[in-house]
């Protein structure tokens, strides 16, 4: 059982937009740690996709975007495309157990 | 240009001690504000995070399994090892070490080692 809370799939077709939700609660998110998004493509390593809760790293295509909000983050991707397909996690630091804690995880379907 | 890569056994056997080393390149870990990290992956399972270790060598671990955890680290040859003690079948896993500067998040990481515990 993940600290953080995510759906385990989500699906759309290419072009439209989806979103992933991420929930804590007030040892993690909600004490003001940051949220951090990774994508897991089939047989690789995660990839640092979203930092900070709204940051992008150099590279990463501007159709992907993170909020915060209270005790749970959400990660956009607008204009989906085939090569979106993969796994989806979050990540934050939990205040009470010392301890970076990531979400269940979310497998991304593109129709 | 950051690169982390972790080795060691791909076979343990239930009860003995896994040890595995990242060797990386591209960052001191002498530096301030820099540390290494261990998460291993359960095939088709969620990533979990094991332990942490910091340039002033502050080692934060997992609680669920702290007490089968040991991280260290050789800043001269650039390396973190990790050992975990009494291995389960459970254990069974790909495991990564990743880069982290400032904050909690894992900016690069190595391509994984994947270890099963098996008699």
């Amino acid at each position: 059982q993940s600290v953080l809370t995510q759906p385990p799939s989500v699906s759309g077709a290419p072009g439209q937009r989806v979103t992933i939700s991420c929930t804590g609660s007030s040892s993690n998110i909600g004490a003001d740690n940051d949220v951090h998004w990774y994508q897991q493509l089939p047989g690789t390593a995660p990839k640092l996709l979203i930092y900070d809760n709204t940051n992008r790293p150099s590279g990463v295509p501007d159709r992907f975007s993170g909020s915060k909000s209270g005790t749970s983050a959400s990660l956009a991707i607008t204009g989906l495309q085939a090569e979106d397909e993969a796994d989806y996690y979050c990540q934050s630091y939990d205040s009470a157990s010392v301890a970076r804690v990531f979400g269940g995880g979310t497998k991304l379907t593109v129709l | 240009q950051i690169t982390l890569k972790e080795s060691g056994p791909t076979l343990v056997k239930p009860t003995q001690t896994l040890t595995l080393t990242c060797s990386f390149s591209g960052f001191s870990l002498s530096a301030r504000g820099v540390g290494v990290g261990w998460i291993r992956q359960p095939p088709g399972k969620a990533l979990e995070w094991l332990a942490h270790i910091y340039w002033d060598d502050d080692k934060p671990y997992s609680p669920s399994l702290r007490s089968r955890l040991t991280i260290t680290k050789d800043t001269s040859n650039n390396q973190v090892v990790l050992t975990m003690t009494n291995m389960d079948p459970v254990d069974t896993a790909t495991y990564y070490c990743a880069h982290s500067r400032g904050g909690s998040k894992f900016d690069n990481w190595g391509q994984g080692t994947l270890v099963t515990v098996s008699s």
